[in-house]
C-alpha cells in the first residue's frame, strides 16, 4: 500500500511558467515532507522541505504548499527553466521514526524551451 | 568523502549468479540506507543501518537479498541467484540520523541479462 502517491508520472510546462507537482499522502504519521530532485544517472537530491507545522515553505523559485486536512502538499516552481527538468520525488518521514523517509513514485517534469 | 560514494556505477551480470554493491557513506553519517528503482518505479526502500542497532530489513523483497554494514561506514548489498526482475538502479543514502540530513549516492544501475 503506497503511502505517499504522485498521481501524476509526467508534466510539460512552457519555460517561465508554473510548474506544478502534487503529492498526497495517507498516514497522518507523517510530520515532515520533502521534495527531492533527480537527473538522469544521478541520486536523487534535497530540494525543499515542509515541516507540518506550516502550511507553506519558500526557496527561490520553489514553494512548498501542505494542507494537513487533506493529507496533499504541492510544489509551486515559479518561473520553471529548462534546467528543472527532472524526475521530483515528494517525501515523508514521521516524528516516531524521523530518519525512515517514505518515498513517492516520483513525477517527471519536462519545461520547454 | 564529500558525498556518497557506490560502485561499480553499471553492472551487467548473468541470470543465476551472485552480486555485491558497495555503499561509501558521508563519514560521520551513522544512518545508512538502500532503495531500489526499477524502470518506471518509485523510490522502494529495502534496508537502513542506525548505529549499532539491528538493521531494518522490512524492505527486503526476498530472501537472495542482504545487507551488511562493516565497522559502521561501507555497506555491501548482496543479490544472490540473480533473477531478470532485480535489474534496477540500487541507490544507497546516509544521514547524520535525521530525514533533513539523506544524501544519496549516484546508484548502481544493475542489469540481469
Amino acid at each position: 500500500d503506497q503511502q505517499v502517491k504522485q498521481n501524476s508520472p509526467s508534466l510539460s510546462v512552457q519555460e517561465g511558467r508554473i510548474s506544478i507537482l502534487n503529492c498526497d499522502y495517507t498516514n497522518s504519521m507523517f510530520d515532515y515532507f520533502l521534495w527531492y530532485k533527480k537527473y538522469p544517472a544521478e541520486g536523487p537530491t534535497f530540494l525543499i522541505s515542509i515541516s507540518s507545522i506550516k502550511d507553506k515553505n519558500e526557496d527561490g523559485r520553489f514553494t512548498v504548499f501542505l494542507n494537513k486536512s487533506a493529507k496533499h502538499l504541492s510544489l509551486h516552481i515559479v518561473p520553471s527553466q529548462p534546467g528543472d527538468s527532472a524526475v521530483y520525488f515528494c517525501a515523508a518521514s514521521a516524528e516516531t521514526s524521523y530518519d525512515k523517509v517514505i518515498f513517492g513514485p516520483g513525477t517527471s517534469l519536462s519545461v520547454i524551451p | 568523502g564529500a558525498g556518497v560514494s557506490q560502485s561499480p556505477s553499471n553492472k551487467v551480470t548473468e541470470k543465476g549468479k551472485d552480486v555485491e554493491l558497495r555503499c561509501d557513506p558521508i563519514s560521520g553519517h551513522t544512518a545508512l540506507y538502500w532503495y531500489r528503482q526499477s524502470l518506471g518505479q518509485g523510490l522502494e526502500f529495502l534496508i537502513y543501518f542506525q548505529g549499532n542497532s539491528a538493521p531494518d530489513k522490512s524492505g527486503l523483497p526476498s530472501d537472495r537479498f542482504s545487507a551488511e554494514r562493516t565497522g559502521g561506514s561501507v555497506s555491501t548489498l548482496t543479490i544472490q541467484r540473480t533473477q531478470q526482475e532485480d535489474s534496477a538502479v540500487y541507490l544507497c543514502a546516509s544521514s547524520p540520523g535525521t530525514a533533513y540530513g539523506y544524501t544519496f549516492g549516484s546508484g548502481t544501475r544493475l542489469t540481469v541479462v
